[in-house]
């Protein structure tokens, strides 16, 4: 979508190999955010950052770090992935408090054999 | 806990109907912002209205418009004269305050089937 791009688009990878999806952003948005989406259980928090260098974890941030070093940048890694993890896991944005809803990327579709 | 609670898994409308997506949530704040997004099958997640919890005045899109129930914790979402093009996922979410921070929780979503 206009302002956030993610990459890898699809990724097919071995369990217990590590694996990191990037979140990129134009919007200078304070906020950003990976969750991730199953069937049945909606979206679901992974990590969120509220600032260059600044995160926390969200509901299901097991197996999951992140790094945000500029603005622009939020970088998701699956330190050794495995079959759980697969998935399609969404970046966000958000410009912060006040009636803002979020932008999402596209999604990245990962799949764990 | 649950925060956001979506009871339809499934919902089904004849296309020019008019259907109705429930949506309940649980909050102890005062001032919040609720939202619902469609996901369609491009799998793109797209912001259809947002409702300020101030503002007693139900949100309107077009022909998208919302049921807010402030004291019921209630926030269903109708659609009049659907179209085959809404087809979709509808995800109901509320954004919580964290602290110094914010974040976005959903529903388990309801998938909306319009039948030519």
């Amino acid at each position: 979508d206009a302002g956030i791009t993610q990459s890898p688009r699809h990724k097919v990878t071995e369990t217990g190999t590590p694996v990191t999806l990037r979140c990129h952003q134009t919007e200078n948005h304070r906020y950003m955010y990976w969750y991730r989406q199953d069937p049945g259980h909606g979206l679901r928090l992974i990590h969120y950052s509220y600032g260059v260098k600044d995160t926390d974890k969200g509901e299901v941030s097991d197996g999951y770090s992140v790094s945000r070093s500029k603005t622009e940048d939020f970088l998701l890694t699956l330190e050794s992935a495995t079959s759980s993890q697969t998935s399609v896991y969404f970046c966000a944005i958000s410009a912060g408090r006040g009636p803002y809803g979020y932008t999402f990327g596209s999604g990245t579709r990962l799949t764990v054999v | 806990a649950q925060t956001v609670t979506q009871s339809q898994p499934e919902m089904s409308v004849q296309e020019a109907e008019t259907v109705t997506l429930s949506c309940t949530y649980d909050t102890s704040e005062s001032d919040y912002y609720l939202f619902w997004y469609k996901q369609p099958p491009s799998r793109q997640m797209i912001l259809v209205i947002r409702q300020e919890a101030y503002k007693q005045q139900n949100a309107t899109e077009n022909r998208f418009s919302v049921n807010f129930q402030k004291a019921a914790k209630s926030f269903s979402l109708k659609i009049s004269d659907s179209q085959l093009g809404d087809a979709a996922m509808y995800f109901c979410a509320y954004r919580k305050q964290v602290g110094g921070s914010e974040k976005l929780v959903f529903g388990k979503g309801t998938k909306l089937t319009v039948n030519p």
